[in-house]
């Protein structure tokens, strides 16, 4: 089945610095694949939608400086958190659409998240 | 605005019993509805996914019902077990995905 990992699963940093994280479908290509932010017990918010090859599409209230995005190829994405800040702490989630899959070419795959903690 | 409400933030029940989910939506007019199962500290795993012009899908012991008048889906679990403990989320989009709020589910042996 379709698989998205992600790495770092977490990382604590320091108020100030930047921090990368991975996504990748390891098994199927992803034009597009989707960031997400989920705050404890509360749904996952649409932060931006990454297509391959071209400019982030970032949802409303969501700083494109601060959260950057890059979909250098089908199978990778990277969301750059730069100067990260205590409010930035929560749980970020990345899902790619498997266009060409069996099932519903519709589904979004997720990775396991990753737990992103600043000091 | 659109809104996405699930019926109940937690709900229990007793082992064997069918857990009944509800997702009700406003201001939407979703081509297909779709439901995860999210276990703490993970990503969310896709479940089922209904269309606009399907009133029931299942798969197993899950049954999700889409009723586009009521703007509400049902999702049923049926001979519940320990291991369907989670929280469970409905999602509807089209390009742009959009969660609700989800529901604990807690089943107890």
């Amino acid at each position: 089945g379709a698989v998205v990992s992600q790495h770092p699963s977490w990382v604590i940093c320091k108020s100030g610095t930047s921090v990368k994280i991975e996504c990748r479908s390891l098994d199927f290509q992803a034009t597009t694949m989707f960031w997400y932010r989920q705050f404890p017990k509360q749904s996952l918010m649409l932060m931006a939608t990454s297509n391959e090859g071209s400019k982030a599409t970032y949802e409303q209230g969501v700083e494109k400086d601060k959260f950057l995005i890059n979909h250098a190829s089908l199978t990778l994405s990277t969301l750059t958190v730069t100067s990260a800040h205590p409010e930035d702490s929560s749980f970020y989630i990345c899902s790619a659409r498997d266009l060409y899959g069996d099932g519903s070419q519709d589904t979004q795959y997720f990775g396991p998240g990753t737990r992103l903690t600043v000091l | 605005s659109q809104k996405i409400e699930q019926n109940s933030e937690a709900l229990n029940i007793q082992e064997g019993k069918t857990a009944t989910l509800t997702c009700n939506y406003t201001n939407y007019s979703p081509a297909y509805l779709q439901w995860y199962r999210q276990d703490p500290g993970r990503g969310p795993v896709f479940l089922l996914l209904i269309r606009e012009n399907e009133k029931e899908k299942r798969k197993e012991r899950l049954k999700v019902t889409f009723d586009t008048t009521l703007k509400q889906s049902l999702f049923h679990i049926t001979a519940s077990q320990p291991a369907d403990s989670a929280t469970y989320l409905c999602a509807l989009g089209d390009n742009d995905m959009r969660f609700g709020a989800g529901t604990r589910l807690t089943v107890k042996p």
